[in-house]
Formats: structure tokens, C-alpha cells, sequence
């Protein structure tokens, strides 16, 4: 079972509200994901971190920022939240190395209204 | 663009019955991939994964299957069981993931 957390596990917000998606894990791990994704449908990575202060954008391009000033924690922001942020966020974290697989948390489901 | 992709959106099979989910990828360079099963309502979890130096590797019930001539890599299900039925995704050393088999178990 792996030790990786999500809050909240479901958000329903207004448009223009700023909001937060907490990821944590107790694994310390390095490197930790943002995913995005929609229902029955893949996963699309928003962002990256390969370990405290740094942070990349993924391939999907996403109009979230995140922080990673904890090894442990590497929360999602949403300035201005709308109806298109609508989707699933997945956490993952992984070990530092070439075939590390990475863990996933039980994942976000925002609905902006 | 690298991608990996799988070939059957949805695959229904018998409980007892065995089960093929296949996987093609893009990057020759890949070396390593992995299964997930995701269930409904949660994140995906791992199965399995397989290093490039390996044709064949075997779990509980679970085998994966490579192979890089032509790009692919396959999941079976041995036995089939309803708590199998899930959404499958492979995914590339990379991390790029593809949209995901749905796999229904019929009791």
C-alpha cells in the first residue's frame, strides 16, 4: 500500500474561487506528478518534480501552479478556478532511478460549477 | 509525438476465463514499462513492469510480455476474476500513459 495522500478527495467550487489540491507522501520520495484526468479517459501529465524547488510543467498545458518546498508535500494551486478546470487530479510520487514505478494517491475530483 | 497507446478501448470476458490487454509504444528508446489497473473512484495502481532486457515476466496470475521488434508489450490475465475488472493502462519509462483498457468481467 503505498503512503501517498490526496485532500480533498472531492471539491465543488465556484468560478473565480482559488483553490488548493493537497499531495503528500511519507515515502521520500524525490520525484513527484501532477496528473489530469478526465473520466475514461488517459492520463495527462501537468506537472513534475524532481525533488525540493524544482518544478516543471508536464505535457499537458495546464493554467495550475504547484510548489514543492517539502520533499513530502507538493500542492496543486488554481488561481481562478472555471468550468474547464472540471476533471480528476492524480498525485504520484516515485524513488530517484531508471525503473522506479511510481505510486499513485486516490486522486481529486473538482467540479466547478 | 512518443506515444503509448492500446489497442481495444473495452474487452469483456468470462470470469475463469484468461485475459489479453495489449499495449503498443512509440520510443524504441523506452526501457522500461509498467501495468496499472485503475478501479473506479481511484488512482491507478501497480501491477506489474518489465526492464527492455526482458522478453517475459511473470507475477501472481499476471504475466507481461515484450517485445521490442515490433513495439509491443502485452498483459495477461490468468483466471479472470470480477475483482479484475478495471481500466488497464500501460505505461513507458516516461511516464506517458494511453487511454486505458476497460476490462468487464462477466460472473
Amino acid at each position: 500500500e503505498a503512503d501517498i495522500y490526496q485532500t480533498p478527495r472531492y471539491l465543488v467550487i465556484g468560478t473565480g474561487k482559488k483553490i488548493t489540491l493537497e499531495c503528500s507522501q511519507t515515502m521520500g520520495h524525490d520525484k513527484m506528478y501532477w496528473y489530469q484526468q478526465d473520466p475514461g479517459m488517459e492520463l495527462h501529465l501537468i506537472h513534475y518534480s524532481y525533488g525540493v524547488n524544482s518544478t516543471e510543467k508536464g505535457d499537458l498545458s495546464s493554467e495550475s501552479t504547484v510548489s514543492r518546498i517539502r520533499t513530502e508535500h507538493f500542492p496543486l494551486t488554481l488561481e481562478s478556478a472555471r468550468p474547464s478546470h472540471t476533471s480528476q487530479y492524480l498525485c504520484a510520487s516515485r524513488r530517484d532511478g531508471p525503473w522506479e514505478t511510481q505510486y499513485f494517491g486516490p486522486g481529486t475530483r473538482l467540479l466547478v460549477l | 509525438g512518443e506515444s503509448v497507446g492500446l489497442h481495444l478501448p473495452t474487452l469483456s470476458v468470462q470470469e475463469g476465463d484468461n485475459s489479453i490487454i495489449n499495449c503498443a509504444y512509440s520510443n524504441s528508446a523506452s526501457d522500461y514499462f509498467i501495468w496499472y489497473k485503475q478501479e473506479s473512484g481511484k488512482g491507478p495502481q501497480f501491477i506489474i513492469d518489465i526492464r527492455s532486457n526482458m522478453d517475459k515476466r511473470q507475477g501472481q496470475r499476471v504475466t507481461v510480455l515484450l517485445n521490442k521488434t515490433v513495439k509491443h508489450l502485452s498483459l495477461q490475465i490468468a483466471a479472470t476474476q470480477p475483482g479484475d475488472s478495471a481500466v488497464y493502462f500501460c505505461a513507458d519509462s516516461k511516464f506517458y500513459f494511453g487511454t486505458g483498457t476497460s476490462l468487464t468481467v462477466i460472473p
